[in-house]
């Protein structure tokens, strides 16, 4: 049962352009979200969060947003750099620090 | 800078073996982790532990336990390994919130 779910494996995006990754999720008990970023050979490190109190949470290139009514998150990149290319998972959780993952998206930044 | 320390980078062993999976953080963090990452599967939690000697089941514990003598060092154990757990294993920490710190991981191959 996938409570937390992404459905594209991978995505391909000019350098300069914006990048869009989405994430869906089941359980309405989830109150707060985090995307996390995840080099080859490296541990996932979080990169940005937000609460279900708010629609909209921006750091530098980076902006999530939430839509609770259609369960949807997603995180924007602009401009999107070489360095953005990894694997993006977001997770979610509810009032304790178990988090639920997705299955995560491959981000490719083309030069 | 919060540092998780995996003990093994690649593992290999043979079905039927215990295996032992160390992880250490300095950061004197009161929670750790252990998930297990699978291509589609995104990131599993199998255990997790609130304090020293404190520990709860994650989402998959089957067929793994953990011990947690000290706050800085939790250990992952495949009581008799087998070839479907041949995964990438993720521990991590966290102070108490949802920022988890992660490892670099260890690819564990059982043959």
């Amino acid at each position: 049962d996938q409570q937390v779910k992404q459905n594209s494996p991978s995505l391909s995006v000019q350098e300069g352009r914006i990048s869009i990754l989405n994430c869906d999720y089941t359980n309405s008990m989830f109150d707060y979200f985090l995307w996390y970023k995840k080099y080859p050979a490296e541990g996932p490190t979080f990169l940005i969060s937000i609460s279900s109190i708010k629609d909209k949470n921006e750091d530098g290139r980076f902006t999530v947003f939430l839509n609770k009514s259609a369960k949807h998150l997603s995180l924007h990149i602009v401009p999107s750099q070489p360095g953005d290319s990894a694997v993006y998972f977001c997770a979610a959780n509810f009032g304790n620090e178990k988090l639920t993952f997705g299955t995560g998206t491959r981000l490719t930044i083309i030069p | 800078d919060v540092k998780v320390t995996q003990s093994s980078r690649y593992l290999v062993k043979r079905t039927g073996e215990k295996v032992f999976l160390e992880c250490v953080q300095d950061m004197d963090h009161e929670n750790m982790f252990w998930y297990r990452q699978d291509p589609g599967l995104g990131l599993r939690l199998i255990y997790f532990s609130y304090d020293v000697k404190m520990k709860e089941k994650g989402d998959i514990p089957e067929g793994y336990s953990v011990s947690r003598e000290k706050k800085e060092r939790f250990s992952l154990i495949l009581e008799s390994a087998s070839t479907n757990q041949t995964s990438m294993y993720l521990c991590a920490s966290s102070l108490g919130d949802e920022k988890l710190f992660f490892g670099s991981g260890t690819q564990l191959s059982v043959l």
